[in-house]
């Protein structure tokens, strides 16, 4: 089945910097590449989402990159805010019954 | 706005018991999905559900079943619950095979002791 792997798992990054967050994917015959964004005592929330006949999207400051060749695609968040600190997953879904394969999440620390 | 709510945000139970946590939707998806959450592991699913009475095994079936008599209704059944069943427990729904957002409810942290 497909295995995604995610990098790193804690990311803390001063206000106002950029943090990228990457993930890999390992069958090819995954199409739709969604973010969650998990903050504490909630669950999974979809924040941006690519599908493989795209290579960029953009949504704000949020932007998620994906090569098809290499099998990996990764998050972009610029000018974090003390409020983008959650967890963030990444997962690659193959187009059967849309399951999904997550990766093992982010933690992201935004200092002030 | 779609609404996945579960039953319970805390639950404990003692190892043996049978388990019963329930998840409802309100925006008439077909999909539905259990996923367990452990740190380091991210989500993994457990069973899905693509339309009602129907179900297939997820990637960590053992040890719980399903059940979706109701489109809106799916449940996740621990027969006999061990210590390792000690998780979080995240609900999601999704509108059809072809649509790709799953819905997340706020997750139940069940306790097995």
């Amino acid at each position: 089945g497909e295995n995604v792997e995610q990098h790193p798992s804690t990311l803390s990054v001063q206000e106002g910097d950029s943090a990228v967050i990457k993930c890999t994917y390992s069958d090819s015959a995954s199409n739709y590449f969604p973010w969650y964004k998990q903050e504490l005592g909630k669950g999974p929330q979809l924040i941006i989402d690519i599908r493989s006949n795209v290579g960029e999207k953009k949504d704000q400051r949020i932007a998620v990159t994906l090569n098809k060749t290499a099998k990996h695609f990764s998050l972009h968040i610029t000018e974090t805010q003390p409020e983008d600190s959650a967890v963030y997953f990444c997962a690659a879904s193959i187009p059967h019954f849309n399951k999904f394969y997550f990766g093992s999440g982010t933690k992201l620390n935004v200092k002030p | 706005d779609v609404k996945v709510t579960q039953s319970s945000r805390y639950l404990v139970k003692r190892t043996g018991e049978k388990v019963f946590l329930e998840c409802v939707q309100d925006m008439d998806h077909e999909n539905m999905f259990w996923y367990r959450q452990d740190p380091g592991l991210g989500l993994r699913l457990i069973y899905f559900s693509y339309d009602v009475k129907m179900k297939e095994k997820g990637d960590i079936p053992e040890g719980y079943s399903v059940s979706r008599e109701k489109k809106e209704r799916f449940s996740l059944i621990l027969e006999s619950a061990s210590t390792n069943q000690t998780s979080m427990y995240l609900c999601a729904s999704s509108l059809q095979i072809s649509s790709y957002e799953q819905y997340f409810g706020p997750g139940t942290r069940l306790t097995v002791t």
